[in-house]
């Protein structure tokens, strides 16, 4: 059974970084792209970032461009999202996603509060 | 990134149909397929259906999936209860090289 464990959310004050994290288990991990995808208090999806299989390969949203760095561990079947410069429009539950044409596996997700 | 089209809310009566709508254009939708998504209220997302209409293991036949053109069609029949939640579409934008989302469909069961 695929299992994706979040972690690494918090609260932080704008401007500041965090680092959050998502363990894989039940599957082979280095065969799949991975994705990050956040949802605001009360509101709809919004992809945030993806990573090819290998890590080779990265894609983000326009809005996090610069700011968020994806990346794995393919020895440790551990999905990153390293973010800075962090703003109240990015608090939202941060899910990460295993891709397999399409997002057919979600974690629980993790909370990031932007906030002074 | 421009998103997808989905109607914010369809009301049906208990063991009605309820027809779900998602509307992209030919670099996403229309090109590569829409997924579908069931979120209920405080839980993660859950897969419905594929990209390529395969349903997804698990889910009930009372749920298909269509696309004709750039417009994604998600049918649930037999409407029970369980069924009243929020519904999302996904696809690939190829010109975007990013997964846009639909805004979501709010059912609910009457």
């Amino acid at each position: 059974e695929v299992h994706l464990l979040e972690s690494g959310g918090g609260l932080v004050q704008p401007g500041g970084s965090l680092r959050l994290s998502c363990a894989a288990s039940g599957f082979t991990f280095s065969r799949y792209a991975m994705n990050w995808v956040r949802q605001a208090p009360g509101k709809g999806l919004d992809w945030v970032s993806g990573i090819s299989s290998s890590g080779g390969y990265t894609f983000y949203a326009d809005s996090v461009k610069g700011r968020f760095t994806i990346s794995r561990d393919n020895s440790k079947n551990t999905l990153y999202l390293q973010t800075d410069s962090l703003r109240a429009e990015d608090t939202a539950v941060y899910y990460c996603a295993k891709e397999n044409n399409s997002p057919d596996s979600w974690g629980q997700g993790t909370l990031v509060t932007v906030s002074s | 990134q421009a998103g997808l089209t989905q109607p914010p809310s369809v009301s049906k009566g208990l063991r009605q149909t309820a027809t779900l709508t998602c509307t992209g254009n030919s670099n996403n939708v229309g090109n590569q397929g829409a997924a579908w998504l069931q979120q209920h209220q405080g839980h993660p997302p859950k897969l419905l259906f594929y990209r390529n209409n395969d349903r997804a293991s698990g889910i009930s036949e009372r749920f298909s999936a269509s696309r004709p053109g750039n417009t994604a069609s998600l049918t649930i029949t037999g409407l029970q209860p369980e069924d009243e939640a929020d519904y999302y579409c996904s696809a690939w934008d190829s010109s975007l090289s990013a997964w846009v989302f639909g805004g979501g469909t709010k059912l609910t069961v009457l």
